[in-house]
């Protein structure tokens, strides 16, 4: 099991430049989630998907911000413009429901300059 | 006030010392995770509760629904138990919030 499969690890892009994440969860957990994490804080919830649809994107800034999960699978994040406050770990989790636990990946670390 | 709080933020300790971080939550939950994450790694589950008292090698982590309250121990400590650890809890419709965090340092 190849677990939750994140890439790329680390991004360094200039202000205003557009930026995007990838997501690959566990085979068969059905809902996908996108969590920002800054330096000594814990994770904030982005967006959680529920196969393909988005059922709780409340905290996602959406005027730069925007995320996909065509066919219920793999999803990705998108950020466009960047800025600096955006600088953060980019995390993504799954999981099958349920009393199951969560599975998540070792994140992308954005640093924008 | 977050809905999950944890105590210490910080703990440094050395080496065979036993290790309690406290969280406490506001909201009614359906679960409640203790999670692991290295410097620069990704972000392990080692335990998820809903009742009493779960045990994991030198880990052992509790809880108590009525006071709101979990426990995560660490026996004999270890320098490689060094990392920051974090409490979330899971509501009904699988919402998730986490704690801020504690940071432990166990030195030899």
């Amino acid at each position: 099991e190849a677990g939750v499969v994140q890439s790329p690890r680390y991004k360094i892009i200039e202000k205003k430049q557009p930026v995007a994440f990838w997501c690959n969860p566990i085979s068969g957990h059905n809902t996908l989630y996108w969590y920002r994490q800054n330096l000594g804080q814990g994770p904030e919830l982005l967006i959680r998907y529920e196969n393909e649809e988005a059922v709780d994107d409340s905290q996602l800034p959406k005027d730069r911000f925007s995320a996909e999960r065509l066919k219920g699978v793999d999803s990705t994040l998108k950020i466009q413009p960047a800025e600096l406050g955006d600088s953060a770990v980019y995390l993504c989790a799954s999981s099958s429901g349920g009393d199951y636990g969560y599975t998540f990946g070792s994140g992308t670390r954005l640093t924008v300059v | 006030k977050n809905e999950v709080e944890q105590s210490p933020q910080n703990l440094t300790a050395q080496e065979g010392e036993f290790i309690t971080i406290n969280c406490s939550y506001s909201v009614g939950i359906s679960a409640l995770h203790w999670l692991q994450q290295h410097p620069g790694g990704g972000i392990v589950s080692l335990f998820m509760l809903s009742s009493g008292k779960k045990k994991h090698g030198r880990l052992i982590a509790t809880i108590n629904i009525q006071e709101k309250h979990s426990s995560l121990h660490i026996t004999a400590s270890h320098p490689r138990d060094s990392a920051v650890y974090i409490c979330a809890v899971r509501s009904g419709n699988n919402d998730m919030r986490f704690g801020a965090g504690t940071r432990l340092t166990v030195k030899p």
